[in-house]
């Protein structure tokens, strides 16, 4: 079964509202990624959070990791148009290879 | 520096043909990895390595080899094509590999589009 699973789904919103999501994962973690992929194009990563961080910025990006629910959120600020696309979290839970969810389709109308 | 590139971009075969999906990084990176993705699904890990000469199965490995006999490259071989591989393929590198201090950010190519009729 998948380490990561993102929820929801699916989310659409306007531009200018923030966007949610978030990823579950079942065992302990070196660390969690969030990428964002972008139709037909490979994936690019977006940030990085320790297990033993709490929260961390970049630009209108924020994820925050709580290892006692062993879950993640990435928040997007200000969405734009240019947000729209698949974003995935992937795990390091100190095995071998890193462990990618199913991802969430974000859709920004403008 | 390049990054990571992979060869070709598209590929149709037929069903039985055999191919070799390339991937290159310019990255000095110990870890590579090749993984599929089927339409509006996440990625699925075919193969791993953690340095040349050494390579490890995922969670897909059926149809596919690799080998890893230099740092820079991981070419990915179909067997035996079947309308089941049909997917997309992406290679990715990272350093260092998974599991130690430091690693995480994994460095993805364009991917190869292959259709099996």
């Amino acid at each position: 079964s998948q380490q990561g699973e993102e929820d929801p789904q699916a989310l659409s919103i306007q531009e200018g509202e923030n966007a949610t999501m978030n990823c579950s994962y079942k065992t302990s973690i070196n660390n969690l990624q969030w990428y964002r992929q972008n139709s037909g194009r490979g994936l690019v990563h977006l940030i990085l959070i320790r297990s033993n961080e709490r929260e961390k910025h970049s630009g209108r990006l924020r994820v925050t990791l709580d290892t006692s629910k062993k879950s993640s959120s990435l928040l997007i600020t200000a969405s734009r148009a240019a947000d729209t696309a698949s974003y995935f979290c992937a795990t390091d839970n100190y095995g071998q290879n890193f462990v990618f969810g199913p991802g969430t389709r974000l859709s920004v109308l403008p | 520096n390049a990054g990571v590139t992979q060869t070709p971009k598209f590929q149709v075969l037929k069903t039985g043909q055999s191919m070799t999906l390339q991937c290159a990084q310019d990255m000095n990176h110990e870890y590579m990895s090749w993984y599929r993705q089927d339409p509006g699904m996440g990625l699925r890990l075919i193969h791993y390595s953690v340095g040349a000469g050494i390579t490890d199965q995922g969670e897909v490995p059926n149809g596919y080899n690799v080998s890893r006999s230099t740092t820079e490259d991981f070419p990915l071989r179909l067997l035996s094509a079947a309308p089941s591989q049909t997917s997309v393929y992406f290679c990715a590198s990272s350093y260092p590999s998974p599991g130690l201090a430091g690693s995480g950010t994994q460095y993805f190519g364009p991917g190869t589009r292959l259709t099996v009729l």
